[in-house]
């Protein structure tokens, strides 16, 4: 079947640590997204990639870094610099027709701080 | 800005019951709107969606319609099941983002439905 898997279900970061959460989709979309979702409040963009090798900001990017070497893969990196890591993260994707008419997500990241 | 406000909740329903959760937006010129509905434990699946002003979306009894002069897009549903339970999240594409997911959501409104 056709999807997009993030892992892991859970994770915990340490004080002072790096933390990549994994996302990989086999629906060939070209453009991939992070989104953070906190409780009480809508999802919010953190970076998006549209294509291979390539990037951008989203709305809350500070704290975190991505990479898209590959088109199914787009890990997200939550840094030590992110001092409220404590969220749920959903990893998206879309084709490139249309993008924003549909967005295929992922089940989710739950990070807690220990 | 772009913005996005749904109505508080948690909203609890008997069976059968109708069902309205209110969406107001903010945007220059005309977004795409969006309900999304996120199951426990798992991501947001798209519920409906509308393009352009008097639209209707609709998916398994949901309906809801663009009304650019209210700038609106309340979801609503005849008659809801327990398996109707989830978060619901509007959401719209701003006018000038191009061909992209960048999608502007609200912050989501958790439906209860008793038996």
């Amino acid at each position: 079947d056709g999807g997009i898997t993030q892992s892991p279900k859970y994770l915990f970061r340490k004080e002072g640590q790096n933390v990549t959460l994994s996302c990989e989709q086999n629906l060939n979309h070209d453009a991939m997204y992070w989104y953070r979702q906190d409780p009480g409040q809508g999802l919010r963009l953190i970076y998006y990639s549209q294509i291979v090798n390539d990037f951008q900001k989203g709305d809350i990017a500070e704290g975190y870094s991505v990479s898209r070497e590959k088109k199914e893969s787009f890990p997200l990196t939550v840094t030590s610099a992110q001092k409220n890591p404590t969220a749920f993260y959903l990893c998206a994707s879309s084709g490139m027709d249309r993008a924003y008419e549909k967005l295929f997500f992922g089940s989710g990241t739950q990070l807690s701080v220990l | 800005g772009n913005s996005v406000t749904q109505m508080e909740g948690p909203v609890t329903l008997s069976e059968e019951a109708f069902l309205t959760i209110n969406c107001t937006y903010t945007a220059t010129g005309y977004p795409s709107l969006f309900w999304y509905v996120q199951y426990p434990g798992e991501g947001l699946q798209l519920l409906l969606k509308a393009t352009k002003a008097d639209d209707k979306g609709s998916n398994k009894g949901f309906e809801a319609t663009y009304r650019k002069e209210t700038t609106s897009f309340h979801l609503e549903k005849g008659s809801v099941q327990v398996s109707d339970s989830a978060v619901y999240f509007c959401a719209l594409s701003p006018p000038g983002s191009g061909n992209t997911g960048k999608l502007i959501f609200g912050q989501g409104t958790t439906l209860q439905v008793k038996p």
